[in-house]
C-alpha cells in the first residue's frame, strides 16, 4: 500500500441499507478526514479524527458515523442510506498540525436509490 | 461567515501559455491559503500553499499570489501543459485547526 486506499471504488445502494466505506493509510498520519463532493461543488467535511481514539464532527455530519480504532483505518458508516447521500466520498490524511497539506484517496462513488 | 470562492468556473488556455486561476476569500483570520488540483476521477492533490504573512510564493512552474488588501488569491501556472488540465480548488486553513475550507473549483482546459 502506498498512500491512502479506499473501498469500494463504487457502490449502488438501496435506500435504508447500511453501508461502510473503508479507508486505510500507510503514512502513519495522525489526522484523517472524510469529505463528500457533490457534482460541481467543492469538498465538504463530514467527520475527522486528529488521532486514534478521537473523532469530531465536520460541516455535514448528520447521517454518518466514524470510528478510529487505530492509526491506519478510518471507516465511514451510513446507518440508513438516503438518496441525498449520493455523492463521491474522499478520505484524506495529514500529519498532525499540517491540515493544510492533506493526502487524498481515490474516492468512492456512492449512489443511493 | 467563512467562505472561499472562485471568479471563473472554467478557464481555457492554449498549451504553452500561462494560466491564472483566481479565488476570493472572506476570512481574514486564516493562516494559510492553499491550492489543490483534482484530475478527473481522482482525489485532490496538494499543489502549494502560502502563509498569510507572505504575498508571493513560487514552486515548480507555479506561483501563488496573495493580496490581503482585496482578499484575493491567485495561482499562476507557467507554460501550461496538457497534464495541467484539471479542476483547481483554493482552500484556507487556520494553522491550529483541522479544517480546510474549500472553494467550489475552477476547471482548467488546455487546448493543444
Amino acid at each position: 500500500i502506498a498512500g491512502i486506499t479506499q473501498a469500494p471504488t463504487s457502490q449502488i445502494l438501496a435506500a435504508g441499507r447500511r453501508m461502510t466505506l473503508r479507508c486505510t493509510q500507510d503514512m502513519r498520519h495522525n489526522a484523517m478526514y472524510w469529505y463528500r463532493q457533490d457534482l460541481g461543488l467543492g469538498l465538504r467535511l463530514i467527520h475527522y479524527s486528529n488521532t486514534a481514539g478521537t473523532t469530531g464532527k465536520g460541516e455535514v455530519p448528520d447521517g454518518y458515523s466514524v470510528s478510529r480504532a487505530n492509526t491506519d483505518d478510518f471507516p465511514l458508516t451510513l446507518a440508513s442510506a438516503v438518496p441525498s447521500q449520493t455523492s463521491v466520498y474522499f478520505c484524506a490524511s495529514s500529519a498532525l498540525g499540517l491540515a493544510r497539506e492533506q493526502f487524498f484517496g481515490p474516492g468512492t462513488r456512492l449512489t443511493v436509490l | 461567515g467563512e467562505s472561499v470562492g472562485l471568479h471563473l468556473p472554467t478557464l481555457s488556455v492554449q498549451e504553452g501559455d500561462n494560466s491564472i486561476i483566481n479565488c476570493a476569500y472572506s476570512n481574514s483570520a486564516s493562516d494559510y491559503f492553499i491550492w489543490y488540483k483534482q484530475e478527473s476521477g481522482k482525489g485532490p492533490q496538494f499543489i502549494i500553499d502560502i502563509r498569510s504573512n507572505m504575498d508571493k510564493r513560487q514552486g515548480q512552474r507555479v506561483t501563488v499570489l496573495l493580496n490581503k488588501t482585496v482578499k484575493h488569491l491567485s495561482l499562476q501556472i507557467a507554460a501550461t501543459q496538457p497534464g495541467d488540465s484539471a479542476v483547481y480548488f483554493c482552500a484556507e486553513n487556520m494553522g491550529s485547526s483541522y479544517k480546510l475550507i474549500f472553494g467550489s473549483g475552477t476547471r482548467l482546459l488546455v487546448r493543444p
